[in-house]
């Protein structure tokens, strides 16, 4: 069955630096991956959509990429803020399957 | 415009009862998604709407849950005979034109957190 991982239950890093996020799947293909982010309380908001033909797609200060040999998808916040301090879900094409997310903290 | 809205926010239920939570989408948006998501974990999906019709409902866990979409528009997730382990939030999106579509962007709604006593 399709499995989605990602990477770490919880990300705390220094305000400045970059956030590395990582989602494997297995036993799938998908043509595209989505990157959402969730506050508490909150339902996801849609940050990013790469697809399979796609390496590297950038907005702002996110960055993402998919490597569909390895089948992983890393997720990079540059010079992070404490206001990107969410959780961050990885989400697979077709069914929408999500991954368990990474609780980033960012410290000031 | 108005994004996604979910009533009621919280419902407080006792096992065995039957409750319905109502998801109103972004206007003109053809899909609908039901997803239900316990404390760290990532959303599940429940079932999707296209236009009036259930047009994937593999996600439902077993026949207490059901889920209508009469008009296309307002959607109902309906639980019978709530079980402890139905506590979660239910989320609900909703996207312009759904998967069929291609790569069509989930709008989310804030939730309904249910808890049954």
């Amino acid at each position: 069955s399709q499995k989605i991982e990602q990477n770490s239950e919880a990300l705390n890093i220094q305000e400045g630096k970059t956030a590395t996020l990582t989602c494997n799947y297995t036993n799938y293909s998908p043509a595209y991956l989505q990157w959402y982010r969730q506050d508490p309380g909150r339902g996801p908001v849609f940050l990013l959509l790469i697809r399979e033909n796609e390496k590297e797609k950038r907005k702002e200060r996110l960055k993402v990429t998919f490597d569909t040999t390895l089948k992983q998808s890393l997720f990079h916040i540059t010079a992070s803020q404490p206001a990107d301090s969410a959780t961050y879900l990885c989400a697979l094409e077709g069914d929408m399957r999500f991954g368990a997310g990474t609780r980033l903290t960012v410290k000031p | 415009g108005a994004g996604v809205s979910q009533t009621p926010s919280n419902k407080v239920t006792e096992k065995g009862k039957y409750v319905e939570l109502r998801c109103d989408p972004i206007s003109g948006h053809t899909a609908l998604y039901w997803y239900r998501q316990s404390l760290g974990q990532g959303p599940e999906f429940l079932i999707y709407f296209q236009g009036t019709g259930a047009a994937d409902d593999s996600g439902l866990p077993n026949d207490r849950f059901f889920a209508v979409r009469p008009e296309g528009s307002v959607s109902t997730l309906k639980i019978q005979r709530t079980e402890r382990g139905d506590s979660a939030v239910y989320l609900c999106a909703s996207s312009l034109t759904g998967l069929a579509g291609g790569s069509d962007t989930q709008y989310f709604g804030p939730g309904t957190r249910l808890t049954v006593l």
